[in-house]
């Protein structure tokens, strides 16, 4: 148990519609990390979160945003979704901003778009 | 972007050693990770390299060299437990982690 936890486990939905994965940090960490992974795409870095505020943007789409509140955890939004959409969503996080910091994986969110 | 390079798929037999190489071209390095996962599970982190050379952690070992941008991840002594997909990542300049597609372990009996 890496001590990141995410909600829902499973989520299954239909195409258009607008879901939101929930993430919340190891106990003292800072950072909240999202990835993508599909079976075609591996594992895709979608964006980092540090205290708050935005720190690193990956290969996420504008239908996708995120944010991380006051008490650090974080919330991913998935909007007008697609069949492409479908992917296991993990969270990770760490304590600091980046340098050496290792990043610990939440238990991922399983989305099926249909 | 990022380019990093890990074979699909190895297999081994319980109790031998298997090492998995990776090598990876990005803009700035700021350290390799390696993490193992279980179908269907989140990756769980196994070793950091940031100085060139050998990190040994009980039965696994990782190696890096920075002017070849090449790693590799020992496993040895290997069990069926260890039968997983392991994936490699670098931290660029920017300090984002891109990850590679990941090799496949198959240990037989």
């Amino acid at each position: 148990d890496s001590g990141v936890t995410q909600t829902p486990k499973h989520l299954i939905t239909a195409t258009g519609q607008r879901v939101t994965l929930r993430c919340s940090p190891r106990s003292g960490d800072l950072s909240v990390y999202w990835y993508q992974q599909s079976l075609d795409q591996g594992l895709q870095f979608l964006i980092q979160y540090y205290n708050g505020e935005e720190r690193a943007k990956g290969n996420i789409l504008e239908r996708f945003s995120a944010q991380q509140f006051p008490d650090l955890h974080s919330e991913l939004n998935l909007s007008s979704l697609e069949l492409g959409d479908s992917a296991l969503y993990f969270c990770a996080s760490s304590a600091g901003g980046g340098g050496t910091d290792t990043q610990y994986f939440g238990p991922g969110t399983r989305l099926t778009v249909l | 972007g990022q380019n990093i390079d890990q074979p699909t798929e190895m297999t081994a037999t319980e109790g031998a050693i298997v090492q998995i190489n990776c090598t990876y071209q990005t803009s700035g390095f700021n350290g390799l990770f390696w993490y193992q996962q279980h179908a269907g599970e989140a990756p769980t982190f196994l070793s950091y390299n940031v100085l060139d050379g050998l990190e040994e952690k009980g039965r696994f070992s990782s190696f890096l060299s920075r002017s070849k941008g090449y790693s590799y991840l020992l496993l040895k002594e290997l069990q069926m437990k260890d039968s997983a997909s392991y994936l490699c990542a670098v931290r660029d300049g920017d300090y984002k982690l891109s990850f590679g597609a990941g090799t496949t372990v198959t240990v037989r009996a």
